[in-house]
């Protein structure tokens, strides 16, 4: 089945404790993408990638880290989390830049 | 960064009743997406558009790409309870996919 996956779905952890969100596709997409979603102000992007090794800054990156090391793997990493990073966090895949997103299930952080 | 206006933020309505939601813009959009988002879920794709003045179906959902490329709407004819959740347009600038752009959402609730 083609799908987007991440882990954890939830997490609740301390401010400044480093953690690693991952996400996998199993489409082959060459595009992956990073949003939080908090109410009132809808999805922002984090973080993208285009290809392998490739990544690149999105809306709100400020706190975050990613890697692109393999094609189906895109993980997001709070060096240093603080409560303001408390979200509900997408990762999204597509073929390439220009094509639909498909989005996982979401990870639900608290950081206290 | 970029942002979308999306309107209106919420709608109440009786099953049966259309639809109608919009989403501008102050800068020109290759690209216009439109998503929904169920309660502990991912957002899907439900249409996208890729042309100025596309009118694109699917079932009783109908989006429409503006001829000014700064606007989108998205109809829902007949409505029935299934179709509540949070409707999300998102647009693209540049088509080699750089950032995607979403707006805040519409809430949808139908009553039966």
């Amino acid at each position: 089945e083609a799908q987007v996956t991440q882990n954890p779905r939830y997490l609740i952890t301390v401010t400044g404790k480093k953690l690693t969100v991952t996400c996998s596709q199993n489409m082959n997409h060459e595009y992956m993408s990073w949003y939080r979603q908090d109410p009132g102000l809808g999805l922002r992007q984090i973080y993208y990638s285009m290809n392998v090794e490739v990544t690149d800054k999105g809306d709100v990156p400020e706190g975050y880290k990613v890697s692109r090391k393999e094609k189906r793997n895109f993980p997001l990493i709070l060096e240093s989390p603080s409560p303001n990073q408390t979200s509900l966090y997408f990762c999204a895949s597509s073929l390439s830049g220009g094509h639909t997103q498909y989005f996982g299930p979401g990870t639900r952080l608290t950081v206290l | 960064g970029q942002q979308l206006n999306q309107s209106p933020q919420s709608m109440f309505i009786q099953e049966g009743e259309d639809v109608s939601m919009n989403c501008t813009s102050s800068s020109i959009f290759n690209t216009w997406l439109w998503y929904k988002q169920e309660p502990g879920e991912g957002p899907v794709l439900l249409i996208a558009l890729y042309k100025a003045g596309e009118l694109t179906s699917n079932g009783r959902l109908t989006a429409q790409f503006g001829i000014t490329r700064k606007d989108s709407f998205l109809n829902i004819s007949a409505s029935i309870p299934s179709d509540v959740g949070i409707y999300f347009c998102a647009g693209r600038i540049n088509q080699a996919g750089t950032a995607l752009i979403f707006g805040k959402g519409t809430t949808l609730s139908v009553s039966s």
